[in-house]
């Protein structure tokens, strides 16, 4: 069955430090692995996605991530943080077999950032 | 494009009546939509898959009776919460996917309805 563990359900950085938001996942086939932005009431949006190929995934709002099989990880990472990045973030991981078309997300870690 | 839009975005009704909401794929046809439940501080917990022309799949825990799902048409899902207690509280979800055949594809995500029962 997947599942996705999210480190930490808060993490806090000041404005331009780097954001380092964690994931792990488990899976018994290669995964479809996907971050979400949410603000406060509202739905979730797209940040980027891994299917296959490149390791290294690039998404929008300046935001990447690297899955690493080895380590079953898919963390999110952005290089200087911005006051508008508040907010709270999910990582997502597909189903397989029965499941196959729904995502299961992490507990989601709520990001602050200091000015 | 790929926009899901859900309404109400907020519902305030009495305990023992029945709230509906509705999510539309406004610029896609969805044979399949998903609809989560999110508890405060907490993530989306799938509740359940709606399919078009057929019944909806429950997940583990989710009463049926409870939480009625019609999915009419390629564009339309609705979700009535029926006999609404204040533990049924919370903020729902529903997405969709643009391309129903692509599982690697992302799911789109309407704003939401936060349902409070009093």
């Amino acid at each position: 069955a997947q599942s996705v563990t999210q480190l930490g359900s808060h993490v806090s950085v000041s404005e331009g430090a780097l954001v380092l938001l964690r994931c792990n996942y488990s899976s018994s086939v290669p995964p479809y692995l996907f971050w979400y932005v949410q603000y406060p009431n509202q739905g979730l949006q797209l940040l980027l996605k891994y299917t296959t190929g490149a390791t290294l995934v690039k998404g929008i709002n300046g935001f990447e991530a690297e899955f690493k099989k080895s380590e079953t990880s898919f963390h999110l990472t952005k290089p200087s943080a911005h006051m508008s990045d508040a907010a709270e973030y999910f990582c997502a991981v597909s189903g397989d077999g029965s499941t196959l078309g729904r995502l299961y997300f992490g507990r989601g870690t709520q990001l602050t950032v200091w000015p | 494009g790929a926009v899901v839009s859900q309404h109400p975005s907020r519902v305030i009704c009495k305990s023992g009546t029945s709230v509906k909401i509705e999510c539309r794929s406004l610029d896609f046809q969805a044979t399949t939509m998903f609809w989560y439940r999110q508890f405060p501080k907490q993530s989306l917990m799938l509740m359940a898959t709606s399919n078009e022309g057929s019944k909806a799949t429950y997940e583990q825990g989710v009463e049926k009776d409870k939480f009625l799902i019609n999915h009419a048409s390629l564009t339309l899902s609705t979700l009535t919460v029926t006999s609404a207690h204040p533990e049924d509280s919370s903020f729902y979800i529903c997405s969709a996917r643009d391309r129903p055949e692509g599982y690697n594809s992302p799911l789109h995500f309407g704003n939401g309805t936060r349902l409070t029962v009093t």
